[in-house]
């Protein structure tokens, strides 16, 4: 079946780099996507990655994709206080996005 | 902006009464997708419609019903509501229906619906 975990908090200081992992079971998943969420929001799309890349980088975000451990990540070059949202990771199931529970960032001054 | 809209943005209601959630896609969007989000639940697949047609159903209770018109607007009907009930549903779509590549979804902002 299809799922994906994330852990739930990460804490970092601004001009920091965040990692934000998240692992998940589909093999057959063609794409994987990044969400964030800020409160009382719903949820914007980030970036997504074809499961034939590694790495895709976009501004001051960079996805790594590990497919043979099925492993997904999401770096935030420079990270703001306007980047403390959840960031959910999504792969693409079978008719729909499956989520993971979501990865609470706090960004401090 | 995602270009998918929901209304209403906030609805509180009593437990045993029936609501309407509605959702309008992006222009030219064919599929419509429901989620519940709720605190212990997380992101919750309820339902998909493609182009009026029921196409995947998640994990939807036997008391929530939907349906995608011609104009490809959707509404998600929850009847005989409880206070587990309460939490933020939201609408999302793309233009296609299943595994196409690049096809991503559009979220909308919810609505949050709070049952007493």
């Amino acid at each position: 079946g299809e799922d994906v975990e994330q852990s739930l908090f990460l804490s970092v200081r601004e001009g920091d780099s965040s990692v934000i992992n998240c692992t998940y079971t589909d093999s057959s998943s063609t794409y994987l996507y990044w969400y964030k969420q800020e409160p009382g929001a719903g949820l914007q799309l980030l970036t997504y990655i074809f499961s034939n890349m590694d790495m895709k980088q976009d501004q001051r975000l960079t996805v790594l994709l590990n497919k043979k451990d099925k492993h997904l990540s999401l770096r935030i070059a420079d990270t703001q206080t306007g980047d403390s949202a959840i960031y959910f990771c999504a792969e693409r199931g079978f008719q729909k996005l499956v989520f993971g529970t979501g990865t609470r960032l706090l960004v401090s001054p | 902006d995602s270009g998918v809209t929901q209304t209403p943005k906030h609805l509180i209601t009593a437990t045993g009464q029936r609501v309407t959630l509605r959702c309008s896609p992006r222009s030219g969007d064919l599929s419509v997708y429901w989620y519940q989000q709720s605190l212990d639940q997380g992101l919750q697949f309820l339902i998909q419609y493609y182009n009026g047609e029921e196409r995947a159903k998640g994990n939807i209770l036997e008391r929530f019903s939907a349906q995608q018109f011609p104009d490809l607007h959707s509404e998600l009907n929850l009847s005989s509501l409880e206070l587990g009930d309460s939490a933020l549903y939201f609408c999302a779509s793309s233009p296609a229906r299943g595994r196409q590549p690049g096809s991503p979804l559009h979220f909308g902002n919810g609505t949050r619906l709070t049952v007493t």
